[in-house]
């Protein structure tokens, strides 16, 4: 399974665009990018995923680099109630009895006023 | 729609008490999952199950049984409880099969359980 590296921990000032990096440089071809995440005392929430192109929804954007060794999450207006932890997972193969989504520490993201 | 509910929030047992976690969703999901999360852990898939009647085992699923009588509901089993199974258990539930590219889980709020 490929690894994923994030910061632990990054601020953001309200209003501004919140720009979330993470390196899986041992990604394989067929593994997506998935992003999730835990707001304080709840459950982990999905936001977006994709292969190789740059995917948005009205949540947040991904960019993916062309090698597909690292993909930034970027919520283009962050407010405080996008202060969590977010998970930057690479979704392995299925087999039977695996976690399809791995979470590592995340990035706790600080939206500040 | 409330998505997935967890009852209890907050649980506090003895070693060997048994207790039953359930599980409710309201989306019409075929799929749903059991984790438990650990600090420095992340999620740990304990049980799931791809339809009524039916269930698998996860990563973890050692001291744990479910069931899923109805397609709106998945329950997690203790029997005789261990402090090792102090943890925050999750569970979730999804449209598409666990094995499909696209898997968005919807989660609950979790339950606090500590066994003393």
């Amino acid at each position: 399974d490929a690894k994923t590296t994030q910061p632990p921990s990054m601020d953001c000032a309200e209003g501004r665009a919140a720009n979330l990096p993470c390196n899986h440089s041992t990604i394989s071809g067929n593994e997506y990018v998935y992003w999730y995440r835990q707001i304080h005392s709840q459950g982990p929430q999905y936001i977006i995923h994709g292969l190789k192109n740059n995917e948005t929804n009205e949540m947040a954007s991904l960019i993916i680099t062309e090698d597909r060794k690292s993909s930034t999450l970027i919520l283009p207006h962050a407010t405080l109630r996008d202060t969590a932890v977010y998970y930057c997972i690479v979704r392995p193969s299925w087999n039977s009895g695996n976690t399809p989504l791995v979470f590592g520490k995340g990035t706790r993201l600080s939206v500040i006023a | 729609n409330a998505g997935v509910t967890q009852t209890p929030k907050f649980r506090v047992l003895k070693t060997g008490q048994s207790m039953t976690l359930l599980c409710a969703q309201d989306m019409n999901h075929e799929y749903m999952y059991w984790y438990r999360q650990d600090p420095g852990m992340g999620l740990r898939l304990i049980h799931y199950s791809v339809g009524e009647g039916t269930t698998a085992k996860g990563e973890v699923p050692d001291g744990y049984n479910v069931s899923r009588l109805k397609k709106q509901n998945f329950l997690l089993g203790l029997e005789s409880a261990a402090p090792s199974q102090t943890s925050v258990y999750f569970c979730a539930s999804s449209y598409h099969p666990p094995e499909s590219s696209y898997n968005e889980q919807f989660f609950g709020p979790g339950t606090r359980l500590t066994v003393l």
